[in-house]
């Protein structure tokens, strides 16, 4: 079946430090690929996506490369702010539009 | 452009009651999923409605059923209330086209209680 497994957290950093959380994912075919983050009290909103094989999605400075090889969508940042500080779930969708999303990895980034 | 509102916020309700959470998707999208995040947890795919008809399901029980409406807007009802069915309710649109890859955009969501 479909499944995503996510870094386990939860991840603190400094601020300006280099971020990696890693995921990588379980389907058959060529599933799309997402990045979404959670700030406390809201819903998630999309970070980037990435559609094919060595796609690389970016935002706000966020970047995270799909790799076909080893199955993973890793999210990176090279230098990260307090207002980084949030959950951040990497997720799939297959075929139709069911996403199946990671368990989240909370982010804290202290000044 | 309207996001995804969702009502009520909060809600708190006893073992055995029904609840209806209410939701507008987003302008322009005429698809609407349902997920369920517990505490600590990933959101997990309830259904999709699409066209005012079911359209995929998740591993829920029937007591978690759904309406879509000819504007787009959706209603997750849940009979029979258990413990366990407190959690954040999310609701997200999209627009469905013929191979499209188009994102969720998800409401703020409604925070459920069961006592």
């Amino acid at each position: 079946g479909n499944s995503v497994t996510q870094m386990e957290g939860p991840v603190t950093l400094s601020e300006e430090a280099f971020l990696t959380i890693n995921c990588t994912y379980t389907a058959t075919g060529y599933p799309s690929l997402f990045w979404y983050v959670q700030y406390p009290g809201e819903g998630l909103q999309l970070l980037l996506k990435a559609t094919k094989a060595d796609d690389k999605g970016s935002n706000k400075g966020f970047e995270a490369t799909y790799r076909k090889e080893t199955t993973s969508f890793h999210l990176e940042k090279g230098s990260v702010q307090v207002s980084d500080s949030a959950v951040y779930f990497c997720a799939l969708r297959h075929t139709g539009n069911q996403f199946y999303f990671g368990t989240g990895t909370s982010l804290t980034v202290i000044p | 452009e309207t996001g995804v509102t969702q009502s009520p916020t909060h809600l708190i309700k006893t073992r055995g009651q029904q609840v209806t959470l209410r939701c507008s998707s987003q302008s322009g999208h005429n698809t609407v999923s349902w997920y369920q995040q517990a505490l600590g947890q990933g959101p997990q795919f309830i259904f999709q409605y699409y066209r005012e008809e079911e359209n995929g399901r998740g591993n829920f029980p029937p007591r978690f059923s759904g309406l879509q409406f000819p504007n787009y807007s959706s209603e997750l009802n849940v009979n029979a209330l258990e413990l366990d069915d407190s959690a954040l309710y999310l609701c997200a649109s999209s627009e469905r086209r013929r191979g499209d890859n188009s994102p969720l955009h998800f409401g703020n969501g409604t925070r459920l209680t069961v006592t």
